[in-house]
């Protein structure tokens, strides 16, 4: 695999389920992002990890949690799915997060829809 | 609170040059990106601003003043392509990425 992977692409859920979306990059980056995005507004922080072993808060991590066992996987579960938890979820990587100029690359998304 | 402000949408002419602006209010600033993402796809990154001034790649240049809190995204020569949405964000204090929602850029033959 090249780059950044999602797993799955698109799924139904219904309301009250656990669901984890998977994320995995072979860049060796050690920063990696969750972020939800809803049409008309920007994309949202749910989750962050620095670096394997850490993660952290992000704008909108009530219902999420995330883990960091190693550098490559970084899931992102949702305990008991509510309908406002519909949306495009993408997982993002960089090199770091502070160094100047180090781009977050994409996964390709999960569209998840929680009925 | 932090603010990142685009205008919604856009149309232009294949083959004609277009801007599309961003003002920004964070707390700190650490550099202001610009992404690029086609319709049903992933942000794809673009540009990158730290310092006042103009970056220029090929067809897309990039223009910071972080005294204004502004910044615009030019693109020339325009081709059907370039139909997609830009993504203002600023890396705040924190290091994190704050997003815009995005300009929809609608090219027109």
């Amino acid at each position: 695999i090249a780059g950044i992977t999602q797993a799955p692409t698109s799924q139904i859920l219904a309301a009250g389920r656990r669901m984890t979306l998977r994320c995995t990059q072979d860049m060796r980056h050690n920063a990696m992002y969750w972020y939800r995005q809803d049409l008309g507004l920007g994309l949202r922080l749910i989750h962050y990890s620095n670096t394997a072993g850490t993660t952290g808060k992000g704008e909108v991590p009530d219902g999420y949690s995330v883990s960091r066992a190693n550098t490559d996987d970084f899931p992102l579960t949702l305990a008991s799915a509510v309908p406002s938890q519909t949306s495009v979820y993408f997982c993002a990587s960089s090199e770091d997060n502070h160094s100047p100029g180090n781009e977050q690359f994409f996964g390709p998304g999960t569209r998840l829809t929680v009925l | 609170g932090q603010n990142i402000d685009q205008p919604t949408e856009m149309t232009a002419t294949e083959g004609a040059i277009v801007q599309i602006n961003c003002t920004y209010q964070t707390s700190g600033f650490n550099g202001l990106f610009w992404y690029q993402q086609h319709a049903g796809e992933a942000p794809t990154f673009l540009s990158y601003n730290v310092l006042d001034g103009l970056e220029e790649k090929g067809r897309f240049s990039s223009f910071l003043s972080r005294s204004k809190g502004y910044s615009y995204l030019l693109l020339k020569e325009l081709q059907m392509k370039d139909s997609a949405s830009y993504l203002c964000a600023v890396r705040d204090s924190n290091y994190q990425l704050i997003w815009g929602a995005g300009t929809k850029l609608i090219i027109k033959p």
